[in-house]
């Protein structure tokens, strides 16, 4: 199935530092991705999106960049803050998965040390 | 702008009990809402997606008769879980599509089964 019950990996970074979380996707189809955050107790907030005409796109201190013929995603977190410590998600979705699911990946937790 | 909400956040019930979930769009109408469950340290498990006026579609190995799933308008769809057993204690967290990809999760509902 498309989500594993693994435990998730983790990714330590220090404050200021940059942080880059990668993600492979499954569907060579998937035409939209997705990057959400999700806090402890929370349900998942989105971040930054990219479609698949796209290879790279910014937002406010993030940047996603999409590789298809490798499906891989990352997203990139400059000056990685202790507010950014949660559980990151890969999503992808779109012509390939029938009425708009999202297939979400295993996550990545993200710890910010002071 | 679009917020989704869900009710009750935490609920504990007794084991052979039903217990309803709400999953309500605030500011947009949804004609999908999708239905996830997720354990401690794990990815979304995609359930059902809702579709607004008709009956929602199962994934694969999830129980249609133990989770019934109800949308009967376009800002509110409800998940109850029939004869809860311990083993269904879980996060679960909805979603309301609100174009053709865009997904806005609710806050989940705890979900502990004694």
């Amino acid at each position: 199935g498309e989500n594993v019950g693994l435990h998730l990996p983790t990714l330590s970074v220090q404050e200021g530092d940059n942080s880059i979380i990668n993600c492979a996707y499954s569907n060579s189809a998937s035409d939209y991705f997705i990057w959400y955050k999700q806090e402890s107790g929370k349900g998942p907030q989105f971040i930054i999106d990219i479609r698949s005409n796209m290879d790279k796109r910014q937002g406010q201190r993030v940047t996603v960049l999409l590789n298809k013929t490798v499906k891989h995603l990352s997203l990139q977190i400059a000056a990685t803050q202790p507010g950014d410590s949660a559980v990151y998600f890969c999503a992808e979705g779109g012509s390939g998965n029938q009425g708009g699911k999202l297939i979400f990946g295993q996550g990545t937790e993200l710890s910010v040390k002071p | 702008g679009a917020v989704v909400s869900q009710h009750p956040s935490r609920v504990i019930c007794k084991s052979g009990t039903s217990v309803k979930i709400e999953c309500r769009s605030l500011d947009f109408q949804a004609t999908t809402m999708f239905w996830y469950r997720q354990f401690p340290k794990q990815s979304l498990m995609l359930m059902a997606t809702s579709n607004e006026g008709s009956k929602a579609t199962y994934e694969q190995g999830v129980e249609k008769d133990k989770f019934l799933i109800n949308h009967a308008s376009l800002t509110l769809s409800t998940l109850t879980v029939t004869s809860a057993h311990p083993e269904d204690s879980s996060f679960y967290i909805c979603s309301a599509r609100a174009g053709s990809y865009e997904q806005y999760f609710g806050p989940g509902t705890r979900l502990t089964v004694t």
